[in-house]
C-alpha cells in the first residue's frame, strides 16, 4: 500500500459524458501528479500539481482538467468524453521539497475508466 | 526530444534462470533514471531508483541496476527469477524540475514453471 489513495476503482460512462476522479495523496506530500495508462500511448504524463499550484503539462487534452485543493488531494476532470479516453488513470505524489530523493513519485491503484 | 525506450515488449525465461531487461534513455544530460513493476490489476511500484553516485543500484525483491553513461542504458536484472516476478517492468526517467516521468512503453515478463 502506497498511502495513495484514488477513488473510484471503477468508472463505466457514455460517450459525451463528465466525469471527476479523485487522488489523496499521502500524508505529508505536496505535489500530485496525474497519468494515463492506454493500450496505445502506453504511460502518459498528463499534469503536475504542486501544494495547490500547477507546476508542470504534458499531453493533457484541452478537454481535460485538474485542481489541487487546500486539503491537498486532487482531481482530474475529463469531460465530452471520447471512446478513446478510456483508460487507466493513475495519481502519484511526491514530497517535492527540493531534495533529489523527496521526489521519489508513490502511485496510487489507479481508476478504470471505460466509455461505452 | 526526452525518451524512454525498452526495445523487448515481451520477455520469457525459466523460473530460476536470470534475467536482463533492457532500457535505453535519450537526454541532454544525465536524468534521474527508475524502474516499476506492475503486477495485472495493480499499480506501480517502485524498484529502485537511480540519482547519481554509485553505478550499481540494489532494489527491492532482489533487483539490481546498472547504470552505463556511455550506452545511455538502464538494466534491470536479477539473478534467479521466481513465478511471482511475472508482471510488466517499466523504465522511466525524470529530468526537470518538475520531476515528471517519461516512461517506456514496457516490458511484459513472462515465468515458465
Amino acid at each position: 500500500d502506497s498511502g495513495v489513495t484514488q477513488t473510484p476503482k471503477h468508472l463505466i460512462t457514455a460517450t459525451g459524458q463528465r466525469v471527476t476522479l479523485r487522488c489523496s495523496p499521502r500524508s505529508g506530500d505536496l505535489s500530485v501528479y496525474w497519468y494515463q495508462q492506454s493500450l496505445d500511448q502506453g504511460l502518459q504524463f498528463l499534469i503536475q500539481y504542486y501544494n495547490g499550484e500547477e507546476r508542470a503539462k504534458g499531453n493533457i487534452l484541452e478537454r481535460f482538467s485538474a485542481q489541487q485543493f487546500p486539503d491537498l488531494h486532487s482531481e482530474l476532470n475529463l469531460s465530452s468524453l471520447e471512446l478513446g479516453d478510456s483508460a487507466l488513470y493513475f495519481c502519484a505524489s511526491s514530497v517535492s521539497s527540493g531534495g533529489l530523493s523527496d521526489n521519489e513519485q508513490f502511485f496510487g491503484p489507479g481508476t478504470r475508466l471505460t466509455v461505452l | 526530444a526526452q525518451s524512454v525506450t525498452q526495445p523487448d515488449i515481451h520477455i520469457t525465461v525459466s523460473e530460476g534462470a536470470s534475467l536482463e531487461l533492457r532500457c535505453n534513455y535519450s537526454y541532454g544530460a544525465t536524468p534521474y533514471l527508475f524502474w516499476y513493476v506492475q503486477s495485472p490489476g495493480q499499480g506501480l511500484q517502485l524498484l529502485l531508483k537511480y540519482f547519481s553516485g554509485d553505478t550499481l543500484v540494489q532494489g527491492i525483491k532482489g533487483f539490481e541496476a546498472e547504470f552505463k553513461r556511455s550506452q545511455s542504458s538502464f538494466n534491470l536484472r536479477k539473478p534467479s527469477v521466481h513465478w511471482s516476478d511475472a508482471a510488466e517492468y517499466f523504465c522511466a526517467g525524470s529530468m526537470d524540475s518538475s520531476y515528471k516521468l517519461i516512461f517506456g512503453s514496457g516490458t511484459r515478463l513472462l515465468v515458465r514453471p
